[in-house]
């Protein structure tokens, strides 16, 4: 089935270094989430997409995260000068509009990412 | 502060068996909450959903009670299978305004059953 994905699966870099993770939503749904999710944690807002414009960007750490979603479709999360405590698992998430009741996250498989 | 605490922590118990994970909750004003199943290195999977004036919902094993009042909820798994696995996480969600329904997340119970 047409699900969440996530692309690459696993990412392992070196500090200081760029990396991009991208997240294709299910077809037709307009808002899209990322969080980062630690050993042992619930998943960790990050931010939020209603279409193109990130709607909701508070839960970024600090200025070395950003995200994209240009065609309000695919999303990038890119992190800059990568530290070892970015360390963890990145997973996107897509529903149908961004509230009601019956409104239901579906997510991807997630990033892992380890900064060596 | 919206916040979701969940209990156990961590849980093993013997195939076959039952076994019951708390939430609670502060989220408020409330919507509806979810109980989500987390394979590991999976994306979480969505079990039941409950809004405010329902009490219990079962899916299959699954069967989900909320107290609204009291601001509880709790998962119960019945005759439970190895393939019960998980991490299982409670996500709390506000009531929708019109804008962004910002939701909170649990830290998860994660069940082992052993054969």
């Amino acid at each position: 089935g047409a699900g969440v994905s996530q692309t690459p699966s696993n990412k392992v870099t070196e500090k200081g270094k760029y990396v991009e993770l991208r997240c294709d939503p299910i077809s037709g749904h307009t808002a899209l989430y990322w969080y980062r999710q630690s050993l042992g944690q619930g998943p960790e807002f990050l931010i939020y997409f209603q279409g193109t414009g990130a709607a909701d960007d508070s839960g970024l750490p600090n200025d070395r995260f950003f995200a994209v979603r240009p065609e309000g479709s695919v999303s990038t999360l890119k992190i800059q000068r990568t530290e070892r405590g970015d360390s963890a698992v990145y997973l996107c998430a897509s529903s149908f509009s961004s509230g009601g009741a019956s409104n239901e996250q579906f997510f991807g498989p997630g990033t892992r990412l380890t900064v060596l | 502060k919206n916040q979701v605490e969940q209990s156990p922590q961590s849980l093993i118990i013997l195939e076959g068996k039952n076994c019951t994970l708390q939430c609670n909750y502060t989220v408020s004003p409330f919507s509806n909450l979810r109980w989500y199943k987390q394979d590991t290195g999976r994306g979480p999977v969505s079990l039941t959903i409950m809004t405010f004036s329902e009490n219990t919902k079962s899916n299959g094993r699954y069967t989900a009670t909320l107290d609204a009042d009291t601001k509880q909820s709790s998962l119960h798994i019945t005759a439970s299978q190895l393939s019960d696995s998980a991490s299982y996480i409670c996500v709390v969600s506000p009531s929708y305004s019109g804008g962004y329904q910002k939701v909170t997340f649990g830290t998860g119970t994660k069940l082992q059953v052993i054969p």
